[in-house]
């Protein structure tokens, strides 16, 4: 049974340009919470998806959007790069209903220059 | 002040000691916690999960939640240097999507 799996593993980016990050939930699970973990510091919440649309977003700017799709995979996007972009993007999925435990990836790590 | 606050470390111990982990809390909506272990370069690992203030055993793990004093722990018996980690707590609302992360404790086991 696949858990959680994020692609690219890696990538590098200059400012300005725009990323978009993907995520397959595990089998069975059908909301995708986003995240950002710089380094030596906890993960923060971005945002969450159930049934395709956005169900809770954290405090990140509008050049953080993303997407659900029927089959409950998920993509993170990123406009306008700045360098304090860089850092570990992780996916985590839960099933269905409240306060269910999260599962994570081993996330995309996002390098800006 | 941050909402969970854990302290970073590194907190290193022999291997076969006893490892004790706590975070601290300030807001008394978080009703449900978690103990994560990430490895380096690899997403955190849910390790455990409580609710009820009290003690919740897995294994060589045991999970204390203090609701009364905005206070959890996670303690690892008989640790080996595979433990060698960072552990993240984490804490949600009651009816909550949100995990709100402590900023890790890097632990060292050595043989």
């Amino acid at each position: 049974d696949a858990g959680v799996t994020q692609s690219p593993t890696h990538l590098i980016k200059t400012r300005g340009q725009q990323v978009t990050l993907r995520c397959s939930p595990k089998s069975g699970h059908d909301t995708v919470s986003w995240y950002q973990q710089a380094l030596g510091q906890g993960p923060q919440f971005i945002f969450q998806y159930y049934e395709e649309e956005e169900r809770q977003r954290g405090n990140f700017p509008d050049r953080f959007s993303g997407h659900q799709f029927p089959n409950y995979s998920s993509e993170l996007n990123v406009n306008a790069l700045l360098l304090g972009d860089s850092a570990l993007y992780l996916c985590a999925s839960s099933l269905p209903g409240l306060n269910q435990p999260q599962h994570f990836g081993d996330g995309t790590r996002l390098s800006i220059l | 002040q941050k909402e969970v606050e854990q302290d970073p470390g590194p907190l290193s111990v022999p291997e076969g000691a006893i490892v004790s982990l706590n975070c601290t809390y300030s807001n008394s909506a978080f009703q449900y916690f978690m103990w994560y272990r990430q490895y380096s370069r690899k997403g955190p690992e849910l390790l455990m999960y409580t609710y009820s203030s009290g003690n919740k055993e897995d294994g060589r793990f045991t999970a204390q939640v203090d609701k009364s004093s905005k206070y959890i722990s996670l303690f690892i018996r008989d640790s080996q240097p595979s433990d060698s980690a960072t552990y993240l707590c984490a804490m949600i609302r009651a009816a909550g999507n949100k995990l709100t992360f402590g900023g890790g404790t890097r632990v060292l086991v050595k043989p």
